[in-house]
């Protein structure tokens, strides 16, 4: 088992759609998880973190973390077509707090 | 204009021979990483830094090395590439020790390939 888990997609949306981003990890120590962005032939640049059981709302982004399920989603609000990309989730690990990171969801956004 | 800086960003080699992939911020950053990125594999850490001359493996530091004798500089070495080190390639650092609560930023990567 993978520590970290996404689905590699594609994910493919309409426009104006609600995109939602799962990713599951194994270790239940974990503190910190992120949300990152790569589009193609560019590197990962952050979009939000969350800490708390809960929702985080960040523009047309919000993070949700469930800690008893392992689970953090993202959703991405309105979708446009430049919120094609592949979203990587990344997770702190408890032994050492460095990151550990999925292999990422490939997002389409169709016009 | 803040960022971290790779070089080579492609380098296309040769098995055994010895090279070095430089990695610079100009952050005041604390903390350096590298990290390979394989289809399918995500992001994997190579080796990592806390501040100067302190260095810690990642999950796959088998064949690198690398060193932090100044603070903005984190370069790579591979001393005898082999074929499954062809990966793609980037550095990354944050203002703290710890990547617990902080971003980091990712330079614009680098594409190795050991023939």
């Amino acid at each position: 088992q993978k520590e970290v888990e996404q689905n590699s997609g594609p994910l493919s949306v309409p426009e104006g759609a609600i995109a939602s981003l799962n990713c599951t990890y194994s270790d239940r120590g974990s503190q910190s998880f992120f949300w990152y962005r790569q589009y193609s032939g560019k590197s990962p640049e952050l979009i939000m973190f969350i800490y708390s059981n809960g929702d985080k709302e960040d523009g047309r982004f919000t993070a949700q973390l469930n800690k008893a399920s392992q689970y953090v989603s993202l959703l991405i609000r309105d979708s446009q077509p430049s919120d094609s990309a592949t979203y990587l989730c990344a997770v702190t690990r408890r032994s050492n707090y460095q990151l550990i990171w999925g292999a990422g969801t490939k997002l389409i956004i169709k016009p | 204009e803040a960022q971290v800086t790779q070089n080579p960003r492609y380098l296309i080699t040769v098995t055994g021979k010895k090279l070095t992939v430089t990695c610079s911020q100009n952050m005041n950053h604390e903390y350096m990483s590298w990290y390979r990125q394989d289809p399918g594999l995500g992001l994997r850490q190579i080796y990592y830094s806390m501040n100067v001359e302190v260095t810690d493996k990642g999950d796959v530091p088998e064949g690198y090395k690398v060193s932090r004798k100044e603070k903005r500089n984190f370069p790579l070495i591979l001393e005898s590439p082999s074929p499954n080190q062809t990966s793609l390639y980037f550095c990354a650092s944050s203002l703290r020790r710890t990547s617990e609560d902080n971003e980091q930023f990712f330079g614009p990567g680098t594409r190795l390939t050991v023939l």
